[in-house]
Order: C-alpha cells, then sequence, then structure tokens
C-alpha cells in the first residue's frame, strides 16, 4: 500500500529537550516536506526536500532541522523544543514534476511543555 | 510572495444544501497549480483536485464542482446537495512553478447539520 508513515504519532515532551520526528514514504517519490499546522492558521510549510542532499526553508523554518540522508526518509529534528513548537506536524511527498498533488502522512501531534 | 486567502473561517449548512467555499489566490508566476484538500474530523489530508493555471475549464466530481476563474484569480469550490459527510476543513493550496513551495489558505471549516 503506498503510503506515508510517521512517528510518533502523539508526543508529549518538555521544553529543550532535542527529539525527532520521522517520515518514511514506500512511493520513491523525489520530493517530501514537513508542515505545521495551527489553529486558524492553516498549514505552513517548514521544510522541504527536491531530492536526496537537497533541502530548503520553506516558511517558518525557525527551530527546525532536516536532512534527507536516503530518498525515502526526511526526519524533522526540533533541538531544542520550545512551546510555541506545540502544533501538529504533517510530512507530505510527491513526484518531482510540478502537477502532481501531495501525499500526507497521518500527522503527528506534538506537545512541548 | 504567493498567497492564499480563504475568507470564509466557518460555514453551516443544513444536509442537502448546496454550499461554496472561496479560495483566491495570489502569485506572479504565470504558471501555477491549485489544490483542494479536505480534513475530516478525523484528521488526515485528503486530495479532492488538482488544476493548472492554464487551464480554466470548469470541472465536475459528483457532488463536487470546481469553478476556476484566473480573471478574478479564484479558486472557488461548491459542494451540491450537502451531507452530513462532508463535515470537515477544506483547504485551497497553490504551489508555483519554482519547485518546492506550497502555500495553503487557512482552512474553511464546513458543518452540515443534519
Amino acid at each position: 500500500e503506498a503510503q506515508v508513515t510517521q512517528n510518533p504519532r502523539y508526543l508529549i515532551t518538555v521544553t529543550g529537550k532535542k527529539l525527532t520526528v520521522t517520515c518514511s514514504q514506500n512511493m520513491n517519490h523525489e520530493y517530501m516536506s514537513w508542515y505545521r499546522q495551527d489553529p486558524g492558521l492553516g498549514l505552513r510549510q517548514i521544510y522541504y526536500s527536491m531530492n536526496v542532499e537537497v533541502t530548503d526553508k520553506g516558511d517558518v523554518p525557525e527551530g527546525y532541522k532536516v536532512s534527507r540522508k536516503e530518498k525515502r526518509n526526511f526526519p524533522l529534528i526540533l533541538e531544542s523544543p520550545s512551546p510555541n513548537q506545540t502544533s501538529l506536524y504533517f510530512c507530505a511527498s510527491r513526484r518531482a514534476t510540478d502537477s502532481y498533488e501531495q501525499y500526507f502522512g497521518p500527522g503527528t501531534r506534538l506537545t512541548v511543555t | 510572495a504567493q498567497k492564499v486567502t480563504q475568507a470564509q473561517t466557518e460555514i453551516s449548512v443544513v444536509e442537502k444544501e448546496d454550499v461554496t467555499l472561496d479560495c483566491v489566490y495570489e502569485t506572479r508566476d504565470t504558471t501555477y497549480y491549485l489544490f483542494w484538500y479536505k480534513q475530516p474530523p478525523s484528521g488526515e489530508l485528503v486530495f479532492l483536485i488538482r488544476r493548472n493555471s492554464f487551464d480554466e475549464q470548469n470541472e465536475i466530481s459528483g457532488r463536487y464542482s470546481w469553478n476556476f476563474q484566473k480573471s478574478t484569480s479564484s479558486f472557488n469550490f461548491t459542494i451540491t446537495a450537502s451531507q452530513v459527510v462532508d463535515s470537515a476543513v477544506y483547504f485551497c493550496a497553490l504551489r508555483n512553478t519554482n519547485a518546492g513551495k506550497s502555500t495553503f489558505g487557512d482552512g474553511t471549516t464546513l458543518t452540515v447539520k443534519p
């Protein structure tokens, strides 16, 4: 089954404790992206990657890191999480051609206390 | 910079009513792509439609229809004879051809009451 998986699905952590949210896709998609969803703000793009070792900032990259060492994986790293990073996070992937729609993972709900 | 505006934050209708969700976008690109996604209460994001900027033909899929008007930079979504299962948050999104960046609207929460 073609899918994008994220782990963990739910996470409660404390300020400053480094964490990684994993994202994996099995569709051999070149493009992957991370979004955060906050009430009333829609989805805002954090980082995206056009292919292995190629990443770029989205609209809200502050406080986040990413890496793309393998085509299927695109982890999101919070080196020192803060309460304002409490949010619902979505990973997405698609084929490189612009016209294709994105496939989204199920979401990770992160709470930073 | 590109922008997507969904002016309707929340809409409530009674089942079987028709409802239109508005989407207005801004971009300097001449070629771009527009999308609608649905987010039901379960939380996942479901792709509904894609439209290329050079194709202004409207589209109908069952009870769903989309009206793309480049002259007014609008890409509106109409649900005919709404059903309770249509209750969800609907997002309009814009992607330019500069590869990676996508911009989403803030979403419209549609509630369909029985």
